[in-house]
C-alpha cells in the first residue's frame, strides 16, 4: 500500500520569504505521479503543481517549485516570495501508474505573516 | 477552471433523516472520488469510482453509499444521518493518470 507523510503539521513564514514544505512517500512502484494541492480557508482545493516520477527535471510553476528526490522518495514544495494569499492547508498527494486511487498526506497548515 | 459542482454547499439536518449529496462534473472524467474532511484536517477517502457502474469503498469506513449510473454524476447517500456524520464532504474527479479536480464541498451538520 502507498503512504504519504507530511511531517510538518504547521509552518509559518514572513511575507516575501521562502518556505519549504516536506513530503515523503512510500511505494514499490516505479511509475507514479505526485501532486501538491492548496486549500485556502473555507475555499476550494486547487492543484499547485504536479510531477511525473519518470521525469528527472523538477517541476516549476511561477513561485512554486518542487525538489523531487526519487531515490529518497521525497517530494518537497518550495514557495518563493511568499504572499498573504499563500496562507492555506497544503496537501501532498500520490497517484500510482496503475491509476488506482489518489492518496493524500495529512497536510501542512501554512501561515504567511506580515 | 474545473467544472465540478456539489450541492448543497451547506446542509443542516435532523438525526435520522435520509440525505443525498450531489456531485456532477462536465469534463467527462471516468474517475470520481468522495472524501470526508473535518475543517482544517486531513482528507479521508470514503468512496471512489472508475466509471459507470463501478464503485469502491475507500480507506475510511463510511455508512454512506454511492452510485454511478452516469459518467457525470456521483451522488452520495446517507440513509439515516447521525451527529457523527457532521463533516465536510469533498467530491473530486480526474482522468486516468492525472490530477484530481475538486468541488467546493458540502458542509453537513446533523443535529
Amino acid at each position: 500500500a502507498q503512504t504519504v507523510t507530511q511531517s510538518q503539521p504547521e509552518m509559518s513564514v514572513q511575507e516575501a520569504e521562502t518556505v519549504t514544505l516536506s513530503c515523503t512517500y512510500d511505494t514499490s512502484e516505479n511509475n507514479y505521479y505526485l501532486f501538491w494541492y492548496k486549500q485556502p480557508p473555507s475555499r476550494q482545493m486547487i492543484l499547485v503543481i504536479r510531477q511525473e516520477a519518470y521525469k528527472q527535471q523538477n517541476a516549476t510553476e511561477n513561485r512554486f517549485s518542487v525538489n523531487f528526490q526519487k531515490a529518497a522518495k521525497s517530494f518537497s514544495l518550495k514557495i518563493s516570495d511568499s504572499q498573504l494569499g499563500d496562507t492555506a492547508m497544503y496537501f501532498c498527494a500520490f497517484l500510482t501508474g496503475t491509476a488506482s486511487k489518489l492518496t493524500f498526506g495529512t497536510g501542512t497548515r501554512l501561515q504567511v505573516t506580515l | 477552471e474545473a467544472d465540478i459542482y456539489q450541492t448543497p454547499r451547506y446542509l443542516v439536518i435532523g438525526t435520522g433523516k435520509k440525505i443525498t449529496l450531489e456531485c456532477s462534473q462536465t469534463m467527462g472524467h471516468d474517475k470520481m472520488y468522495w472524501y470526508q474532511q473535518d475543517p482544517g484536517m486531513e482528507l479521508h477517502l470514503i468512496h471512489y469510482s472508475y466509471g459507470v457502474n463501478s464503485t469502491e469503498k475507500g480507506d475510511l469506513s463510511s455508512e454512506s453509499t454511492v452510485s454511478r449510473i452516469r459518467t457525470e454524476h456521483f451522488p452520495l447517500t446517507l440513509e439515516s444521518a447521525r451527529p457523527s456524520h457532521t463533516s465536510q464532504y469533498l467530491c473530486a474527479s480526474s482522468e486516468q493518470k492525472a490530477e484530481a479536480f475538486f468541488g467546493q464541498g458540502t458542509r453537513l451538520t446533523v443535529v
